[in-house]
């Protein structure tokens, strides 16, 4: 059992260059997440999706597009990159979190540490 | 004001202290209370839930003052590996599917 996994682990881009962020998890959640952290501002979510072919807006959706084509798959993707987005990416995944009902646990992948010159 | 507010530290105590952290959130219908401990460069990890009446699990003692719109974690008889940042995430009732993080705040437990 891998858990959640991230791909790659590391990448540095030049500003004005794309790359896709691959997230998998192999214990048949349904929800997972995209958050970036950056130091002082602890996790901050992107985008996150409730279930395979839909995703939605977090916090700061802004330069940065999902794909949730298959359940297990979670796809990160920066279209033209800025220095603004260097940070670290995690990715996260859950069973469902219903609206009126209890919260269940996120596990976390090891992180992508993206640096955009 | 934030919903979700930790003290960032660093809060620097000696191996065998006690030490407590607070985390204050805003929106009075917040159901869910969770601790998650987050090392150096690493992924952040569940510790420990918050329940209503409080929880103990070992050193680790949680708990939830609805009242003030709070929660603490006390850390009893500190070891060198607590030394990590620990992270608050609140979720509200209703509404929103997703947990809300606070930013951490930062242990150093010293020889």
């Amino acid at each position: 059992n891998a858990g959640v996994t991230q791909t790659p682990k590391f990448r540095v881009l030049k500003t004005g260059q794309s790359m896709t962020l691959l997230c998998a998890q192999d214990m048949n959640h349904e929800y997972m997440y995209w958050y970036r952290q950056d130091p002082g501002m602890g996790l901050r979510l992107i985008h996150y999706s409730v279930g395979e072919g839909t995703t939605a807006k977090g916090e700061v959706p802004d330069g940065y597009n999902v794909s949730r084509l298959k359940k297990q798959n979670f796809l990160l993707g920066l279209e033209s990159a800025a220095p603004s987005q260097t940070s670290v990416y995690f990715c996260a995944s859950s069973w469902v979190i219903s609206a009126g009902g209890a919260y269940n646990e996120q596990f976390f992948g090891p992180g992508t540490r993206l640096t955009v010159l | 004001r934030k919903e979700v507010e930790q003290d960032p530290g660093p809060f620097n105590v000696p191996e065998g202290a006690t030490v407590a952290f607070n985390c204050t959130y805003s929106n009075s219908a917040s159901q869910s209370f969770f601790w998650y401990r987050q090392d150096c460069r690493k992924e952040p990890k569940l510790l420990m839930s918050v329940y209503s009446s409080g929880n103990e699990d070992g050193r680790f003692t949680a708990q939830l003052n609805r009242a003030s719109q709070y929660i603490s974690l006390l850390i009893r008889d500190s070891k060198l590996s607590d030394s990590a940042t620990y992270l608050c995430v609140v979720k509200a009732s209703g509404g929103s599917y997703i947990p809300t993080f606070g930013r951490g705040t930062s242990l150093i437990v010293h020889p």
